[in-house]
């Protein structure tokens, strides 16, 4: 079964940094483009940032182009996320999802559980 | 970059009405568009994709339909389980921006 679980999300002083994982099972991982999503508390989704899958391209939001970065090892079927210069509107649950192309149209086909990263002094 | 906008943000319905969610974008997207469903304290799952095309497992009482910049969600006949908060998204361009959200509750 496929599947996918975040880890290394916690509490951070603003300014810090936090490095996310997201080991992945069950299919194809280096065949895959990967991306995180996130959700601040009680608010919606936010497409953070996406990687090939071979991690020669990467796309990211604004909000956090310069201090996130989205990298991949194929050896090990882990995603990362590196997050600096954290800020307190970066605080959410952040979701790492595998995406599938269907007719050249991308969509995120599976979930990991989501890992709290909370920003706060 | 595109915005998303689903209307409405909230909807109160009994089980066996159909509901209809709509969500625009700001540009033609043509058809890179998405469904997502979430529960509380749960991952999004996809439900739709390319518009009109049911993820495994998807009811066929969900139906998705629409082109260009206009696009529509329907449940024909709710279900207990089906009250969530229901999300599109644009694949077209980076970013790959989401609507608001739409929750579906238990009238």
């Amino acid at each position: 079964e496929a599947q996918l679980l975040e880890s290394g999300g916690g509490l951070v002083q603003p300014g810090g940094s936090l490095r996310l994982s997201c080991a992945a099972s069950g299919f194809s991982f280096s065949n895959s483009a990967m991306t995180w999503v996130r959700q601040a508390p009680g608010k919606g989704l936010e497409w953070v940032a996406t990687i090939s899958g071979n991690g020669g391209l990467t796309f990211y939001a604004d909000s956090v182009k310069g201090r996130f970065t989205i990298s991949r090892d194929n050896s090990k079927n882990t995603l990362y996320l590196q997050m600096n210069s954290l800020r307190a509107g970066d605080t959410a649950v952040y979701y790492c999802a595998k995406e599938i192309i269907v007719v050249v149209v991308p969509a995120l086909s599976l979930w990991g559980q989501g890992t709290l990263v909370t920003v706060s002094s | 970059d595109i915005q998303m906008t689903q209307s409405p943000s909230s909807l109160s319905a009994s089980v066996g009405d159909r509901v209809t969610i709509t969500c625009r974008a700001s540009q033609s997207i043509i058809n890179y568009l998405n469904w997502y469903q979430q529960k509380p304290g749960k991952a999004p799952k996809l439900l739709i994709y390319v518009v009109s095309s049911l993820h495994r497992g998807v009811p066929s009482r969900f139906a998705g339909s629409g082109s260009e910049t206009e696009f529509t969600l329907t449940i024909s006949s709710l279900q207990p389980e089906d009250f969530a908060t229901y999300y599109c998204q644009q694949s077209f361009t980076s970013p790959h921006t989401f609507g608001q959200g739409t929750k579906l509750e238990i009238k």
